[in-house]
């Protein structure tokens, strides 16, 4: 099955610095990569996802690159403001069947102010 | 649109009593759900994920059931509960095609 890691477990910056997370995965029949990001005592939340297709995709200051060759795959926030504090989990999947993604297991983001 | 209801948002259970979490999804139809658990700390364990109507796999050995009685609804349940069921309970559903989304979580605390 997929194994997907996930580093580094807890990432500290200060505000407007640039944050990067970085995920790798087995399976190379994996070609949906999202990002979570969950706040203290909330529900995780989509904020941007990557099809194995497409090389690099951004949002405003959230940016993915995936490497399929390498079977990488990074989310990059510039400009980090401390309501970027939350957990970040990153997951692989493959499109079809019963579609289970397989999480990594979250990185801390901690922005101070 | 699509949404997820989860119920009810926090439970106090005495160690031995049962359990009754229910999720339903509005504005799609043959829904993937799922049933995570996230304990103290970050990461999410997968429970059960249903393709359909009374199909339920579950991933880990474990003191909870569920059920999929109809095609939006999702129902996690035990019999009596122990300390470890305590944590964090996520209900999500997916398509083929999309993320997950996951429901506002249920914090489930066993005395």
């Amino acid at each position: 099955g997929e194994n997907v890691e996930q580093h580094p477990s807890t990432l500290s910056v200060q505000e407007g610095d640039s944050a990067v997370i970085k995920c790798t995965y087995s399976d190379s029949a994996s070609n949906y990569f999202p990002w979570y990001k969950q706040e203290l005592g909330k529900r995780p939340q989509l904020i941007i996802d990557i099809r194995s297709n497409v090389g690099e995709k951004k949002d405003q200051r959230i940016a993915v690159t995936l490497n399929k060759t390498a079977k990488h795959f990074s989310l990059h926030i510039t400009e980090t403001q401390p309501e970027d504090s939350a957990v970040y989990f990153c997951a692989a999947s493959a499109s079809g069947g019963s579609y289970i993604p397989t999480f990594g297991r979250g990185t801390s983001l901690i922005v101070h102010p | 649109s699509q949404t997820i209801h989860q119920w009810p948002a926090t439970l106090v259970q005495p160690v031995g009593s049962p359990l009754s979490l229910e999720c339903t999804v509005e504005g799609t139809s043959n829904p993937n759900l799922y049933w995570y658990r996230q304990a103290a700390g970050r990461g999410l364990q997968l429970l059960f994920y249903s393709v359909g109507i009374g199909q339920i796999s579950s991933e880990v050995p474990q003191n909870l059931s569920a059920s999929r009685p109809q095609d939006r609804q999702f129902i996690l349940s035990s019999k009596k509960l122990l300390l470890s069921d305590s944590g964090f309970y996520l209900c999500a559903w997916s398509r083929q095609t999309l993320g997950y989304t996951f429901g506002s979580g249920t914090r489930l605390t066993v005395v």
